[in-house]
């Protein structure tokens, strides 16, 4: 299986700080990343696919990059609404493998 | 609106079984495929399995291939896994997801999850 790795695991951050979130796959996975948000109690979200994607509805301040097996999420400019925990995951093969995840605290 | 409806979570004893379901609607539903994600309380993300389309192909983690098994039902908009052989481990919320297309990876729609608790 594909193993996620994600940095920092907790992160602590102002409102206006700009956000930086890595991802690294064991092993080269192209472009097939995803990142969601999950906040406290609720399920999941996707933002960003395909590495860059913008899923619809989501904020521009958040942000996504990276190939092969190193990625980035970036919030530009973080609000109180994005506390929470994001998590990377391989769209590459089956079993699709997340992130072990990323506390951020406003 | 896109909605997913979990349901047929509880609590099991370990080699209990459970069928979990999963009502579907505000999108064509054979199009897309479905799958099942689990977090077991205060962990991370794993996914369980996948079912394309039309049902003609599913993917399942190793650790529930042979026990858990992934169906739907596209004239009842209605997505299912039966699992069979509890184990505690499996204890964990199971949440209904929706690819955003026809087997991308990604998932676009969650449901609010369904609690399995497998415990004696």
């Amino acid at each position: 299986d594909i193993q996620m790795t994600q940095s920092p695991s907790s992160v602590s951050a102002s409102v206006g700080d700009r956000v930086t979130i890595t991802c690294r796959a064991s092993q080269d996975i192209t472009s097939w990343l995803a990142w969601y948000q999950q906040k406290p109690g609720k399920a999941p979200k996707l933002l960003i696919y395909s590495a860059s994607t913008l899923q619809s509805g989501v904020p521009s301040r958040f942000s996504g990059s990276g190939s092969g097996t190193d990625f980035t999420l970036t919030i530009s400019s973080l609000q109180p609404e994005d506390l929470g925990t994001y998590y990377c995951q391989q769209a590459n093969i089956f079993p699709y493998t997340f992130g072990q995840g990323t506390q951020l605290e406003i | 609106e896109v909605q997913l409806l979990e349901s047929g979570g509880g609590l099991v004893q370990p080699g209990g079984s459970l069928r979990l379901s999963c009502a579907a609607s505000g999108f064509t539903f054979s199009t897309y495929a479905m799958g099942w994600v689990r977090q077991a309380p205060g962990k991370g993300l794993e996914w369980v399995s996948v079912i394309t389309g039309k049902g003609g192909t599913t993917y399942y983690i190793d650790s529930v291939r042979g026990r858990f098994t992934i169906s739907r039902d596209n004239s009842k908009n209605r997505l299912s896994l039966q699992m069979n052989s509890l184990r505690v481990e499996d204890t964990a919320i199971y949440y209904c997801v929706k690819d955003e297309g026809a087997g991308s990876g990604y998932e676009d729609c969650w449901g609010q999850g369904t609690l399995v608790t497998v415990s004696s």
